[in-house]
Protein backbone atom coordinates (compact mmCIF):
# COMPACT_ATOMS: atom_id res chain seq x y z
CA UNK A 1 0.00 0.00 0.00
CA UNK A 2 1.64 3.46 -0.87
CA UNK A 3 1.05 6.51 0.89
CA UNK A 4 -0.01 9.72 -0.07
CA UNK A 5 2.66 11.67 -2.65
CA UNK A 6 3.01 14.91 -3.36
CA UNK A 7 4.67 17.12 -6.49
CA UNK A 8 6.88 19.20 -6.23
CA UNK A 9 8.59 19.42 -3.21
CA UNK A 10 9.39 23.06 -3.27
CA UNK A 11 8.11 25.48 -5.62
CA UNK A 12 9.63 28.99 -6.05
CA UNK A 13 7.06 32.00 -8.53
CA UNK A 14 6.53 35.14 -8.62
CA UNK A 15 3.34 37.38 -8.18
CA UNK A 16 0.73 37.17 -10.48
CA UNK A 17 1.75 33.58 -12.03
CA UNK A 18 0.17 30.55 -11.58
CA UNK A 19 0.96 27.29 -10.02
CA UNK A 20 -0.21 23.73 -10.11
CA UNK A 21 0.85 20.99 -7.01
CA UNK A 22 -0.37 17.41 -7.92
CA UNK A 23 -1.20 15.28 -5.15
CA UNK A 24 -1.31 11.10 -5.51
CA UNK A 25 -3.75 9.78 -2.98
CA UNK A 26 -3.07 6.85 -0.91
CA UNK A 27 -4.19 3.59 -2.93
CA UNK A 28 -8.04 2.95 -2.76
CA UNK A 29 -8.90 6.23 -0.96
CA UNK A 30 -11.39 8.39 -2.82
CA UNK A 31 -11.20 11.63 -1.29
CA UNK A 32 -8.97 14.21 -1.48
CA UNK A 33 -8.76 17.15 0.16
CA UNK A 34 -6.05 20.35 0.72
CA UNK A 35 -4.84 22.60 3.19
CA UNK A 36 -2.60 25.72 3.67
CA UNK A 37 -0.05 25.57 6.14
CA UNK A 38 1.08 29.22 6.39
CA UNK A 39 4.26 29.44 8.33
CA UNK A 40 3.82 28.71 12.34
CA UNK A 41 0.26 28.42 11.63
CA UNK A 42 -2.22 25.27 11.51
CA UNK A 43 -3.37 23.26 8.20
CA UNK A 44 -6.38 25.26 6.73
CA UNK A 45 -8.65 23.63 4.92
CA UNK A 46 -9.12 24.92 1.44
CA UNK A 47 -11.52 22.51 -0.36
CA UNK A 48 -12.53 19.02 -1.23
CA UNK A 49 -12.75 16.24 -3.83
CA UNK A 50 -14.85 13.35 -3.63
CA UNK A 51 -15.31 11.09 -7.24
CA UNK A 52 -14.20 14.00 -9.23
CA UNK A 53 -16.58 16.76 -7.14
CA UNK A 54 -15.65 19.12 -5.19
CA UNK A 55 -17.52 18.47 -2.22
CA UNK A 56 -16.64 21.30 0.31
CA UNK A 57 -14.46 24.80 0.61
CA UNK A 58 -13.30 26.54 3.05
CA UNK A 59 -12.21 30.58 3.20
CA UNK A 60 -10.79 30.74 -0.23
CA UNK A 61 -11.02 32.88 -3.00
CA UNK A 62 -12.10 31.46 -6.58
CA UNK A 63 -8.43 31.83 -7.49
CA UNK A 64 -8.03 28.25 -5.81
CA UNK A 65 -9.22 25.70 -7.57
CA UNK A 66 -8.80 22.08 -7.92
CA UNK A 67 -9.41 18.88 -9.89
CA UNK A 68 -9.58 15.20 -9.14
CA UNK A 69 -8.91 12.54 -11.63
CA UNK A 70 -10.43 9.15 -12.18
CA UNK A 71 -7.58 7.34 -10.74
CA UNK A 72 -8.08 9.89 -7.37
CA UNK A 73 -4.90 11.67 -8.25
CA UNK A 74 -5.57 15.46 -7.36
CA UNK A 75 -3.98 18.60 -8.44
CA UNK A 76 -4.31 22.40 -7.01
CA UNK A 77 -4.31 25.34 -8.86
CA UNK A 78 -3.62 28.56 -7.92
CA UNK A 79 -4.01 31.87 -9.88
CA UNK A 80 -2.66 35.59 -9.89
CA UNK A 81 -0.49 34.35 -6.83
CA UNK A 82 0.29 36.54 -4.09
CA UNK A 83 3.18 36.85 -1.64
CA UNK A 84 0.43 35.98 1.34
CA UNK A 85 0.55 32.19 -1.02
CA UNK A 86 3.84 31.45 0.27
CA UNK A 87 2.91 28.45 2.55
CA UNK A 88 3.19 25.24 2.42
CA UNK A 89 0.59 22.39 0.99
CA UNK A 90 -0.84 19.94 1.98
CA UNK A 91 -3.07 17.05 0.03
CA UNK A 92 -4.87 14.70 2.19
CA UNK A 93 -6.64 11.48 1.06
CA UNK A 94 -9.54 9.82 2.32
CA UNK A 95 -11.83 6.27 2.15
CA UNK A 96 -15.29 8.29 2.56
CA UNK A 97 -18.35 6.32 3.88
CA UNK A 98 -21.70 7.80 3.81
CA UNK A 99 -20.83 10.36 6.75
CA UNK A 100 -17.30 11.18 5.65
CA UNK A 101 -16.17 10.25 9.67
CA UNK A 102 -12.59 9.18 7.66
CA UNK A 103 -9.48 9.28 8.70
CA UNK A 104 -7.45 11.57 6.38
CA UNK A 105 -3.51 11.06 5.86
CA UNK A 106 -1.55 13.64 4.75
CA UNK A 107 1.71 13.69 2.46
CA UNK A 108 4.86 15.36 3.18
CA UNK A 109 3.43 19.01 1.10
CA UNK A 110 4.82 20.86 -1.31
CA UNK A 111 6.51 24.30 0.00
CA UNK A 112 5.68 27.42 -2.11
CA UNK A 113 7.51 30.59 -2.39
CA UNK A 114 6.14 33.57 -3.89
CA UNK A 115 8.29 36.13 -4.60
CA UNK B 1 -18.25 27.84 14.32
CA UNK B 2 -16.22 25.26 15.89
CA UNK B 3 -12.99 26.12 16.90
CA UNK B 4 -10.02 24.34 18.49
CA UNK B 5 -7.18 25.47 21.06
CA UNK B 6 -4.09 24.61 21.93
CA UNK B 7 -3.64 27.07 24.66
CA UNK B 8 0.42 26.19 25.11
CA UNK B 9 2.63 27.28 21.84
CA UNK B 10 5.59 25.85 23.11
CA UNK B 11 5.97 22.85 26.05
CA UNK B 12 10.05 21.58 26.86
CA UNK B 13 10.34 19.07 29.32
CA UNK B 14 13.45 16.39 29.56
CA UNK B 15 13.60 13.02 28.41
CA UNK B 16 12.40 10.64 30.59
CA UNK B 17 9.55 13.21 32.20
CA UNK B 18 5.69 12.80 31.18
CA UNK B 19 3.68 14.68 28.95
CA UNK B 20 0.51 16.24 28.26
CA UNK B 21 -0.45 18.37 25.43
CA UNK B 22 -3.69 20.39 25.86
CA UNK B 23 -6.40 20.55 23.29
CA UNK B 24 -10.23 22.27 24.08
CA UNK B 25 -12.73 22.56 21.39
CA UNK B 26 -15.96 24.68 20.84
CA UNK B 27 -18.46 22.61 18.66
CA UNK B 28 -22.46 21.66 19.65
CA UNK B 29 -22.27 18.36 18.78
CA UNK B 30 -20.15 15.10 19.59
CA UNK B 31 -16.83 15.61 17.63
CA UNK B 32 -14.08 13.70 15.78
CA UNK B 33 -10.89 14.33 17.33
CA UNK B 34 -7.48 13.86 15.73
CA UNK B 35 -3.83 14.17 17.18
CA UNK B 36 -1.19 14.40 14.37
CA UNK B 37 2.37 15.24 14.81
CA UNK B 38 4.78 17.24 11.93
CA UNK B 39 8.32 16.73 12.24
CA UNK B 40 10.52 19.46 10.90
CA UNK B 41 9.23 20.18 6.94
CA UNK B 42 7.01 16.86 6.95
CA UNK B 43 3.74 16.55 6.57
CA UNK B 44 1.29 15.32 9.54
CA UNK B 45 1.01 12.01 10.79
CA UNK B 46 -1.75 10.78 12.54
CA UNK B 47 -1.27 9.53 16.01
CA UNK B 48 -4.44 9.06 16.98
CA UNK B 49 -8.34 9.55 16.76
CA UNK B 50 -11.41 8.95 18.77
CA UNK B 51 -15.20 8.68 17.16
CA UNK B 52 -17.09 7.35 19.64
CA UNK B 53 -16.73 4.65 22.96
CA UNK B 54 -13.91 4.25 24.77
CA UNK B 55 -12.78 8.07 26.11
CA UNK B 56 -9.10 7.09 26.67
CA UNK B 57 -7.67 5.81 23.48
CA UNK B 58 -4.36 4.59 22.56
CA UNK B 59 -1.82 5.78 19.74
CA UNK B 60 1.08 5.58 18.28
CA UNK B 61 4.27 6.15 19.84
CA UNK B 62 2.88 5.26 23.31
CA UNK B 63 0.68 8.37 23.01
CA UNK B 64 -2.79 8.58 24.88
CA UNK B 65 -5.82 10.46 24.50
CA UNK B 66 -8.42 11.25 26.83
CA UNK B 67 -12.03 12.48 25.46
CA UNK B 68 -13.56 15.16 28.39
CA UNK B 69 -16.98 15.81 26.82
CA UNK B 70 -17.33 17.89 30.38
CA UNK B 71 -14.75 20.09 29.76
CA UNK B 72 -14.68 20.23 25.83
CA UNK B 73 -10.94 18.28 26.00
CA UNK B 74 -9.10 15.84 24.10
CA UNK B 75 -5.56 16.02 26.06
CA UNK B 76 -2.61 14.23 24.34
CA UNK B 77 -0.59 11.97 27.37
CA UNK B 78 2.86 10.16 26.90
CA UNK B 79 4.27 8.77 30.28
CA UNK B 80 7.79 8.71 29.54
CA UNK B 81 8.69 11.29 26.57
CA UNK B 82 11.92 10.38 23.39
CA UNK B 83 14.60 12.76 22.58
CA UNK B 84 12.63 11.54 18.87
CA UNK B 85 9.15 13.20 20.11
CA UNK B 86 10.04 16.73 19.55
CA UNK B 87 7.91 18.04 16.80
CA UNK B 88 4.97 20.11 16.63
CA UNK B 89 1.59 18.40 17.50
CA UNK B 90 -1.77 19.20 16.16
CA UNK B 91 -5.28 18.82 17.84
CA UNK B 92 -8.07 18.59 15.03
CA UNK B 93 -11.49 18.63 15.36
CA UNK B 94 -13.71 17.00 12.24
CA UNK B 95 -17.53 17.90 11.21
CA UNK B 96 -19.38 16.15 8.92
CA UNK B 97 -21.42 18.77 7.56
CA UNK B 98 -18.63 20.05 5.48
CA UNK B 99 -15.98 18.16 6.06
CA UNK B 100 -12.95 19.24 6.79
CA UNK B 101 -10.81 18.94 9.54
CA UNK B 102 -10.04 22.56 11.73
CA UNK B 103 -6.64 22.37 13.45
CA UNK B 104 -5.36 24.07 16.07
CA UNK B 105 -2.30 26.26 16.14
CA UNK B 106 -0.38 23.79 17.48
CA UNK B 107 2.00 23.16 20.13
CA UNK B 108 6.29 22.72 19.61
CA UNK B 109 7.31 20.01 21.66
CA UNK B 110 11.38 20.66 23.03
CA UNK B 111 12.74 17.74 24.35
CA UNK B 112 16.13 18.21 26.34
CA UNK B 113 18.58 15.63 27.10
Amino acid sequence: ETGVTQSPTHLIKTRGQQVTLRCSSQSGHNTVSWYQQALGQGPQFIFQYYREEENGRGNFPPRFSGLQFPNYSSELNVNALELDDSALYLCASSLAGQQFTDTQYFGPGTRLTVL
Amino acid sequence: AQSVTQPDIHITVSEGASLELRCNYSYGATPYLFWYVQSPGQGLQLLLKYFSGDTLVQGIKGFEAEFKRSQSSFNLRKPSVHWSDAAEYFCAVFRGSNYKLTFGKGTLLTVNP
